[in-house]
């Protein structure tokens, strides 16, 4: 079975403080995303990247950057938190598609609280 | 990539089929149809997809009419564990499709006892 890990469940931050959110995947899969969702809004997205050291806006990069220096990780940063920015965060990871299809595989989210 | 529509919340009797309808009456030839769901706190997860024809897994079936504008999830015998937030998505396939999904509200599914 695909498995998408993320570093933490649960974490709290200070305003203005730099927050890494890991991600690793174990099934050699090119895509990988980052989401964030919220109450209303649904699910948007923030970065994705289809290779190594490639990476692509989304929706709402606005506030965040991304790092993919391995093909199993890739890493969501929050240069200075803002209270704005507390949230569900979500990774995934795919295939690239040759098959026709490449149906997204999601980690089990990291809750941020930024104070 | 075409836009879905479903409704925002459904309820269904434990044991008993629940049946999800989504339209989708903009999709394109070589756009497939997944379905998602999340149960409250976690990620989503990855349910059925298909094209054309009709698919079945260990988990559902999809059901997609033959013009393709709307299709169902259906799932046999609803438990309480399917309580969850379902999501039907249509996206294009396809090699170097970066395989971006645009979530919409989804339908709320709850099964009681």
């Amino acid at each position: 079975d695909v498995k998408v890990t993320q570093s933490s469940r649960y974490l709290v931050k200070r305003t203005g403080e730099k927050v890494f959110l890991e991600c690793v995947q174990d099934m050699d899969h090119e895509n990988m995303f980052w989401y964030r969702q919220d109450p209303g809004l649904g699910l948007r997205l923030i970065y994705f990247s289809y290779d190594v050291k490639m990476k692509e806006k989304g929706d709402i990069p606005e506030g965040y950057s991304v790092s993919r220096e391995k093909k199993e990780r890739f890493s969501l940063i929050l240069e200075s938190a803002s209270t704005n920015q507390t949230s569900m965060y979500l990774c995934a990871s795919s295939t690239n598609g040759l098959a026709g299809y490449n149906e997204q595989f999601f980690g089990p989210g990291t809750r941020l609280t930024v104070l | 990539d075409a836009k879905t529509t479903q409704p925002p919340s459904m309820d269904c009797a434990e044991g008993r089929a629940a049946n999800l309808p989504c339209n989708h009456s903009t999709i394109s030839g070589n756009e497939y149809v997944y379905w998602y769901r999340q149960i409250h706190s976690q990620g989503p997860q990855y349910i059925i997809h298909g094209l054309k024809n009709n698919e079945t897994n260990e988990m559902a079936s999809l059901i997609i009419t033959e013009d393709r504008k709307s299709s169902t999830l259906i799932l046999p015998h609803a438990t309480l564990r399917d309580t969850a937030v379902y999501y039907c998505i249509v996206r294009e396939g396809g090699s170097g499709n970066t395989g971006k999904l645009i979530f919409g509200q989804g339908t709320t599914l709850q099964v009681k006892p």
